[in-house]
């Protein structure tokens, strides 16, 4: 039972637009957000995050956007930079700490 | 401040034989995860500690895996016996004890396992 879906394995996108990678949860206990970027033989590193009681939150050139009723989450990059190339994780968050993660999308910033 | 550790980052064995990794997490942070990452898939918990009590194992096969953190500091993961399916990147993570920065976990490398 996946609780969190990235339904799209991998995106590409021209240097300069944006990349807009998608997140749907099922379970409405979740009530905190998490957006992870990982590089090759690297561990995942925190990116932005967001409360359940916020429906944006921006950081630079990276905005997660919540719509609870829809239960989904978006992560925005605009603009786009080859360096942003990596898989993307969307992560859930309820009870103590226990973090949820999708399978991840795959993002490549063509220069 | 220094990473998460963790060692050895790539690991061959056949089945039914045993291995252990190790982390040492970010100094001062209470929590530690293990994650187990199949090729493919998303990290899945496998155990939590907050300092050197377990938080939650639900999903660690306890018929073949155990893991101790002594101290509340560093951590051991182990599989005896291995099994084909094993075979993936077990990452540690760390966190602090303040919320909300303790909703941000800091990742290790990960140790890379084949089973054979």
């Amino acid at each position: 039972d996946q609780q969190v879906k990235q339904n799209s394995p991998s995106l590409s996108v021209q240097e300069g637009r944006i990349s807009i990678l998608n997140c749907d949860y099922t379970n409405s206990m979740f009530d905190y957000f998490l957006w992870y970027k990982k590089y090759p033989a690297e561990g995942p590193t925190f990116l932005i995050s967001i409360s359940s009681i916020k429906d944006k939150n921006e950081d630079g050139r990276f905005t997660v956007f919540l719509n609870k009723s829809a239960k989904h989450l978006s992560l925005h990059i605009v603009p786009s930079q080859p360096g942003d190339s990596a898989v993307y994780f969307c992560a859930a968050l309820g009870g103590y700490q226990k973090v949820t993660f999708g399978i991840g999308t795959k993002l490549q910033v063509i220069p | 401040e220094a990473g998460v550790a963790q060692s050895p980052r790539y690991k061959i064995i056949e089945k039914r034989q045993s291995v252990a990794f190790w982390c040492n997490p970010i100094s001062g942070h209470a929590t530690l995860y293990w994650y187990q990452q199949i090729l493919g898939q998303g990290p899945k918990l496998l155990i939590q500690f907050q300092n050197n009590g377990v938080v939650d194992d639900s999903q660690l096969p306890k018929d073949r895996f155990s893991a101790e953190r002594l101290k509340g500091v560093d951590s051991t993961l182990k599989i005896q016996p291995a099994k084909l399916e094993d075979s993936a990147v077990y990452l540690c993570a760390s966190s602090p004890n303040s919320v909300p920065s303790s909703y941000e976990q800091y990742f290790g490398p990960g140790t890379r396992l084949t089973v054979t």
